[in-house]
């Protein structure tokens, strides 16, 4: 069966813009999270949706949001971006918590 | 605050040799844990998974040891091969459920 889908791949967006990432999870999956990888910082956690609910969040501004369709697949949107927003964006999925996730290919985000 | 952290950041093997990649974890109540693997370019891939009512658990070359009472995981790969080489993270489940990542560990095999 297919797996995590991530779109687009590459961004590169100019600094105070807004950017919305998409994540299609696996076919039966209701649990969508959304992760930050940086050489600094490695993987953070961003948030994480079940049936359309936010039921976590991790410590990142405001500015990070996030939303769960009916059919499980997840946006994500950072507004006014800043340089350091610049990241691999990485979208998992599992049928509920405490089980496999599987990881998409991420979205390579560039801020100029 | 909640951690994962790995004892090493490299590791360099000889093809056929094993390899063991060692992890420490904070949380006493972390109850699932996961290993990944991930290779330049691409999102992690889930390689294996162990629960804490579990000290062992093996799957395809690859081996997850957890002990609970020095809050320790390792990931044990049998014959690595080139194609294993990539960086390795453990994570733990945290509250709700998020996956809590330790820094990796990236491991090189020599042919």
């Amino acid at each position: 069966k297919a797996g995590v889908t991530q779109t687009p791949r590459y961004l590169i967006k100019t600094r105070g813009q807004q950017v919305t990432l998409s994540c299609s999870p696996i076919s039966g999956h209701r649990s969508v999270s959304w992760y930050q990888q940086t050489p600094g910082q490695g993987l953070q956690f961003l948030f994480e949706y079940f049936s359309e609910t936010q039921r976590n969040k991790g410590n990142f501004p405001g500015r990070f949001s996030g939303r769960q369709f009916s059919n499980s697949r997840s946006e994500m949107n950072v507004s006014t971006l800043e340089l350091g927003d610049s990241a691999l964006y990485l979208c998992a999925s599992s049928i509920q918590e405490f089980t496999e996730a599987f990881f998409g290919q991420g979205t390579r985000l560039t801020v100029v | 605050g909640e951690s994962v952290g790995l004892h090493l950041p490299t590791l360099s093997v000889q093809e056929g040799d094993n390899s063991i990649i060692n992890c420490a974890y904070s949380n006493s109540a972390s109850d699932y844990f996961i290993w990944y693997k991930q290779e330049s370019g691409k999102g992690p891939q889930f390689i294996i998974d162990i629960r804490s009512n579990m000290d062992k658990r093996q799957g395809q070359r690859v081996t997850v040891l957890l002990n609970k009472t020095v809050k320790h995981l390792s990931l044990q790969i049998a014959a690595t091969q080139p194609g294993d080489s990539a960086v390795y993270f453990c994570a733990e489940t945290g509250q709700g459920g998020k996956l809590i990542f330790g820094q990796g560990t990236e491991l090189s095999v020599k042919p």
